[in-house]
């Protein structure tokens, strides 16, 4: 199937500080991908949908200058998480979607980036 | 309140079990996936059901696609401890992934 990468796996950063994550579909072009937000125990919450050369759409109650989208190329979506608090540690996962497979359109995840904000 | 339900959130069985997972909506979807997660991971995908009443199988898993698609069952024969994981479903309302919505997932443990 196709392959999603996230970079970093994991990072830990000072409260105020900004961290970029990346996502890259690396066998298929992705006009679309999303990025999804799980909390412990919890299921994933779609923050937001970026598209490749427009602006991301932003799910209601997520903040978009405090998560900065750009779907800059058909294989990469960045998300930045702008002055990170504690509170925004989380685990964050994109996803892209894959229009040319055996089946149709499908969804393709990444294995997430796990932020911890001291 | 959830859009899609998933049931039972906790299982606990002995390798060579079998088992059923849920996922039910009130809503219409026009497609609807399972994912596996695993802890620290993303979530890799299983199946995608499409036509009401669809069943696809992948070795020892069943997928049943209800009929009024509104619904849809993971069964799992004969389980082993490799088959532990969070199981999520995700459903497609509009067509297209323009927003997949998911379960708050199974978390499944096989005991050898």
């Amino acid at each position: 199937g196709a392959v999603v990468s996230q970079h970093p796996s994991r990072v830990i950063c000072k409260s105020g500080t900004s961290v970029k994550i990346e996502c890259r579909s690396l066998d298929f072009q992705a006009t679309t991908m999303f990025w999804y937000r799980q909390f412990p125990k919890k299921s994933l919450m779609l923050m937001a949908t970026s598209n490749e050369g427009s602006k991301a759409t932003y799910e209601q109650g997520v903040e978009k200058d405090k998560f900065l989208i750009n779907h800059a190329s058909l294989t990469l979506s960045t998300l930045t998480v702008t002055s990170a608090h504690p509170e925004d540690s989380s685990f964050y996962i994109c996803s892209a979607r894959d229009l040319t497979g055996e089946i149709g359109e499908t969804q393709y995840f990444g294995p997430g980036t796990r932020l911890l904000v001291l | 309140t959830q859009l899609l339900e998933q049931s039972p959130q906790f299982l606990s069985i002995q390798e060579g079990e079998n088992l059923t997972v849920y996922c039910n909506s009130s809503s219409v979807f026009s497609s609807l996936q399972w994912y596996r997660q695993e802890p620290g991971e993303g979530p890799v995908l299983l199946v995608t059901v499409v036509t009401g009443g669809e069943v696809k199988k992948l070795k020892r898993l069943t997928f049943q696609f209800g009929d009024a698609r509104k619904d849809s069952s993971l069964h799992i024969t004969a389980a082993q401890p490799g088959d532990t994981g969070l199981y999520l479903c995700a459903g497609d309302l509009t067509g297209g992934y323009q927003k997949v919505t998911f379960g708050i997932g199974t978390k499944l443990q096989v005991i050898p």
